[in-house]
């Protein structure tokens, strides 16, 4: 079945961009969105952006200035950047799939801490 | 757009039944009959139990039941059973084509 994996530095100084990939293996990449979801020690889930196999994306508004979200199709994968980052960014951040905008979002990757300090 | 609303903490007995609420707005939850709900344990990932308001995947206990009533989802959970203590969260679509989640809610079995 679909496998999602998240990689990326654990580590980012502040007012630095922290940049993730995830690799989607046992599924096509094509014809899915694709979303980022972080969720901060001990809180609840933020959701970040989603961006669709053909390069469309919509994120959420109070990221909108600092995330760019992109898709490359020949190697089944999309990354996240986020500029500029503070420790409130500091967060478990997953990937994630899903089949129509507002569909289910399954499966999700396992999720990678990323720290934001110096 | 502002986090749905769910209780922070609800509890039950083995073999009772609860429910969580998710209260959202008429540009999410009462929009579109895309929410859904999923149920994480520690350290672990979210794990998607309810979609489109009352739909289990496969693999998921019946016991786990969703609804929709105006801007308030529910999640039910019947014959509670020890496995069942984890967080749940909800999540809706909204009309500006994004999503939003639920800040949670902390099920213990007591």
């Amino acid at each position: 079945q679909v496998q999602l994996q998240e990689s990326g530095p654990g580590l980012v100084k502040p007012s630095e961009t922290l940049s993730l990939t995830c690799t989607v293996s046992g599924g096509p990449i094509n014809s899915y969105y694709w979303s980022w979801i972080r969720q901060p020690p001990g809180k609840g889930l933020e959701w970040i952006g989603y961006i669709y196999y053909s390069g469309s994306t919509n994120y959420n508004p109070s990221l909108k200035s600092r995330v760019t979200l992109s898709v490359d199709t020949s190697k089944s994968q999309f990354s996240l950047r986020l500029t500029s980052v503070t420790a409130a960014d500091t967060a478990v951040y997953y990937c994630a799939r899903h089949g129509t905008m507002g569909g289910r979002i399954d499966p999700w990757g396992q999720g990678t801490l990323v720290t934001v300090s110096s | 757009q502002s986090a749905l609303t769910q209780p922070a903490s609800v509890s039950g007995s083995p073999g009772q039944s609860i429910t969580i609420s998710c209260t959202g707005t008429t540009s999410d939850v009462g929009a579109y009959n895309y929410v859904s709900w999923y149920q994480q344990h520690p350290g672990k990932a979210p794990k998607l139990m309810i979609y489109d308001v009352s739909n289990r995947p496969s693999g998921v206990s019946n016991r786990f039941s969703g609804s929709k009533s105006g801007n308030t989802a529910s999640l039910t959970i019947s014959g509670l059973q020890a496995e069942d203590e984890a967080d749940y969260f909800c999540s809706s679509y909204t009309s500006s084509s994004t999503r939003v989640f639920g800040g949670g809610t902390k099920l213990t079995v007591l």
